[in-house]
């Protein structure tokens, strides 16, 4: 399958401060999603990209899909103690399938 | 709307047992996913459904078999339940066309000993 290379694996921070993390993929994708996971449930989607060169924002986070399509960028700014989770990337190209990074485990310190 | 729900939340099982896995949605999707979800993996998609009975193979469907006898149901099925199959199962669905993501269960946590 597609691997997609997600990091940092875990970042720890002050509350207050922002965030970035980033995926990388093998291959070209032409839809790039950005999930975050609460423990013992489901991922939830937190921004849909689908055009390179994208930025797009949902309250405190902007994401981007990246010009060579094959990779994508997540920034949180002036996080919060509810930020806290594990955040996930993902991939589609022109099949059905989803492709998923191995997470970013963000702890934020009051 | 209840969304996407999965039955059962947790379940232990021996060695060579079997046993169905149950997703359902109420949004009327066509598109239905199972995945499995270990530390440090991801999420990898195990078999998946464009519609009522349809089913296709996912990165990692060795061991696995599915149903989808109805549109609102997708079913994940162990015939011989192995150590390597302890994991969290997730289920998602989504509308077809573009822009239009998946919806994730809350899981499902299956150990076999």
């Amino acid at each position: 399958g597609q691997q997609l290379n997600q990091s940092p694996q875990s970042m720890f921070i002050q509350e207050g401060e922002d965030v970035s993390m980033n995926c990388t993929s093998s291959s070209i994708f032409n839809t790039w999603l950005w999930y975050k996971q609460d423990p013992g449930e489901g991922p939830v989607l937190l921004i849909a990209l689908y055009k390179a060169g994208e930025l797009t924002s949902n309250g405190r986070l902007t994401a981007q899909f990246g010009i060579t399509r094959k990779d994508s960028f997540l920034n949180i700014s002036a996080s919060i103690p509810s930020d806290v989770g594990i955040y996930f990337c993902a991939g589609r190209s022109t099949g059905n399938q989803f492709y998923f990074g191995t997470g970013t485990s963000l702890t934020v310190i009051p | 709307n209840a969304g996407v729900t999965q039955t059962p939340k947790f379940r232990v099982l021996k060695t060579g047992q079997s046993m169905t896995l149950l997703c359902a949605q109420d949004m009327n999707h066509e598109y239905m996913y199972w995945y499995r979800q270990d530390p440090g993996m991801g999420l990898r998609l195990i078999h998946y459904s464009v519609g009522e009975g349809t089913t296709a193979k996912g990165e990692v469907p060795d061991g696995y078999n599915v149903s989808r006898l109805k549109k609102q149901n997708f079913l994940l099925g162990l015939e011989s339940a192995a150590p390597s199959q302890t994991s969290v199962y997730f289920c998602a669905s989504r509308l077809t066309g573009w822009g239009y993501e998946q919806y994730f269960g809350p899981g499902t946590r299956l150990t076999v000993t």
